[in-house]
Parts: C-alpha cells; structure tokens; sequence
C-alpha cells in the first residue's frame, strides 16, 4: 500500500515549457486534489474531483489543467510554465466522507 | 483568498513546555483538521474534528472544534524536540456551499523546541 504517489519529486523547467506533475492512489478514493505551497500562504487548492471523469476549479487554477481518467490517477498539466508557477505541489486523497486528506510527498517545482 | 487564520506565526519554546495555537474563520466549516508538516514532506493529519463543540485527543495532542463551528484550537503537552515542524489548520465542507472535498488551510504555525 504505497499512499499518495507524486513523481517527479524535483523538476526545474524553462519559461513556457510544459510539463505533466504525475499522481497515483491506490487506496481507492473518490475525491483527489492538488495544492501548491508557497512561503507564507499555506496550502492553496488548485484543482480537485470528486471522481473519475469529475474536476473542478479551486482558489488558484489559473495556468493548470487536470483531468482524471481514472480513480487512480490525477496529473496536472503545466502548459506554459511561467516563474510565479515556481512552488511545491502536493497532490492528496480521500474517501468520499471522510475528514482528513492523505498527502504525497510533493514536487518542488523551479521554473526559470 | 484565504479565509482561515491561524496563529501564532511562529513559536519559540523549551522542550516540556506546553503549546497552544488556534485558528478562526469567517465561514462555518462542517469539519476542522489539523496537520503537520515535516521538512520536504507532505502534511500529515493529526486530528480531524467532526461536531462543533467536539473535543479529541491524540496522545500529547488536544484539538477543539469551537461551538460556532468557525474556529478551532490544537493544544501540545510536553513538547519533545520531534513536535519540530509546521502545523496547520484546515477547514472542509463550508456550510452553504458546495465544497465539499476542498480544504482551505490557515497559512500555518512553525513550532521549533530547544533542547
């Protein structure tokens, strides 16, 4: 039982490339999110589903797409990278009514 | 924007003293969380409170979810040096509205323990 798996763990792109931040759960949970973390601002949701073929926009998706295929899997696209995309990005998971979030271990993204 | 506070910013204490930190809202949440992050980690749930006015514990851990349903408290007994790290509230479900499977954080507490 591996969690939340995020890869890749650190990833330094140029200006408008793009890039897939990859995502697995093998928990089978319905609901899966993506944050990204920037000094001071805490955690800040991107995009979330609530389940397979579900997203929707959450406070920051502006410069993101995700889709999710499947339950398992959730990436999210870069498709110009941009500096102020410069962050680290946690994807997370849970069971439809449950409380509490399960956290990968992120990506720590540098875009230059 | 964000719409949890948390605070204190940042703690400074000796190792056995107790802590205590809190978060508030403007919006009702049907359920608070508390977090903790390790460096170079993803957080991890401490405690999730479910009914307002609830109280729980996990070992050292205490956490309250306030009456109003709009603030909560973590409290640490006898801190050892491995409560090192940032703690953060969490807020789901926002009563009215249709978020449910969304968290919104609080913008965290770094709690370091000296020796």
């Amino acid at each position: 039982n591996a969690g939340v798996t995020q890869t890749p763990k650190f990833q330094v792109l140029k200006t408008g490339q793009s890039m897939t931040l990859q995502c697995a759960q093998d928990m089978n949970h319905e609901y899966m999110s993506w944050y990204r973390q920037d000094p001071g601002m805490g955690l800040r949701l991107i995009h979330y589903s609530v389940g397979a073929g579900i997203t929707d926009q959450g406070e920051v998706p502006n410069g993101y797409n995700v889709s999710r295929s499947t339950t398992e899997d959730f990436p999210l696209r870069l498709l110009s990278a941009a500096p102020s995309q410069t962050s680290v990005y946690f994807c997370a998971s849970t069971r439809q009514g449950a409380g509490g979030y399960t956290f990968g271990s992120g990506t720590r993204l540098t875009v230059v | 924007g964000q719409q949890l506070n948390q605070s204190p910013q940042s703690m400074f204490i000796q190792e056995g003293e107790d802590v205590s930190m809190n978060c508030t809202s403007s919006s009702i949440f049907n359920t608070w969380l508390w977090y903790k992050q390790d460096p170079g980690e993803g957080p991890v749930l401490l405690i999730a409170l479910y009914k307002a006015g609830e109280l729980t514990s996990n070992g050292r851990l205490t956490a309250q979810f306030g009456i109003t349903r709009k603030d909560s408290f973590l409290n640490i007994s006898a801190s050892i040096p491995s409560d090192v790290g940032i703690y953060f509230c969490a807020g789901s479900g926002r009563a009215g509205g249709t978020s449910y499977g969304k968290l919104t954080f609080g913008q965290g507490t770094i709690l370091t323990v000296h020796p």
